[in-house]
């Protein structure tokens, strides 16, 4: 079976610090990848999808960036983390567009 | 790009009380899925509908795709408060990517 594991689960950056969230799945092959960000109490925001592996799109212009250097292995970066950073981060997959997505536990950044 | 328009965006019930959310599209979907995401949690997925008309029930809970499947329900009856949580729906369009809504959270007081 499929499963998806985000680490960390909680962390905890002051402004300006660079930032790495890691996201991997286990038992598909060439999924969709998707980084979501949560703010306390709102909607799930898209922030970038990968149909493979260096394909990226990024959605919302901001000072994230994302990378897939492993078909299985999404990575969410910041070189310098902004207060509004701060949030819920889910990854998600899918086996196409437009296949139910499957999220992992998310990691809880707070940027102070 | 193409938006799902989710409503109510909170809602306070007593435990017992029913409860809805909708989600509507300006343009015809190919099919909407159904989120539910526990406080502190990620989303979960709940079920998918295709066909116009569609009615699908999972015990207490009940999703229905309108006729011109632009618009979708999900109605709980008796809430508990095992109920609590956000819920999203999802829109999918031809050739677009699944798009969720902006959730509406109960809130079931016991």
């Amino acid at each position: 079976s499929q499963t998806i594991h985000q680490w960390p689960a909680t962390l905890v950056q002051p402004v300006g610090s660079p930032l790495s969230l890691e996201c991997t799945v286990e038992g598909t092959s060439n999924p969709n990848l998707y980084w979501y960000r949560q703010a306390a109490g709102r909607g799930l925001q898209l922030l970038f999808y990968s149909v493979g592996i260096g394909q990226i799109s990024s959605e919302v212009p901001q000072n994230l960036s994302a990378s897939r250097p492993q078909d299985r292995q999404f990575i969410l970066s910041s070189k310098k983390l902004l207060l509004s950073d701060s949030g819920f981060y889910l990854c998600a997959w899918s086996s196409d567009d437009a296949d139910t997505q499957y999220f992992g536990p998310g990691t809880r950044l707070t940027v102070l | 790009g193409q938006q799902v328009m989710q409503i109510p965006q909170y809602q306070h019930v007593q435990e017992g009380e029913d409860f809805t959310t909708y989600c509507n599209s300006s343009t015809t979907l190919s099919n909407i899925q159904w989120y539910k995401q526990r406080p502190g949690g990620h989303p979960v997925f709940l079920i998918q509908l295709v066909k116009s008309g569609e009615v699908k029930k999972q015990k207490r809970l009940t999703f229905q795709f309108g006729e011109a499947k632009k618009n979708s329900s999900l109605h709980i009856t008796a809430t508990q408060t095992t109920d609590v949580g956000t819920y999203f729906c999802a829109g999918l369009w031809a050739g677009n990517m699944l798009t969720f809504g902006g959730g509406t959270r109960l809130m079931v007081k016991p």
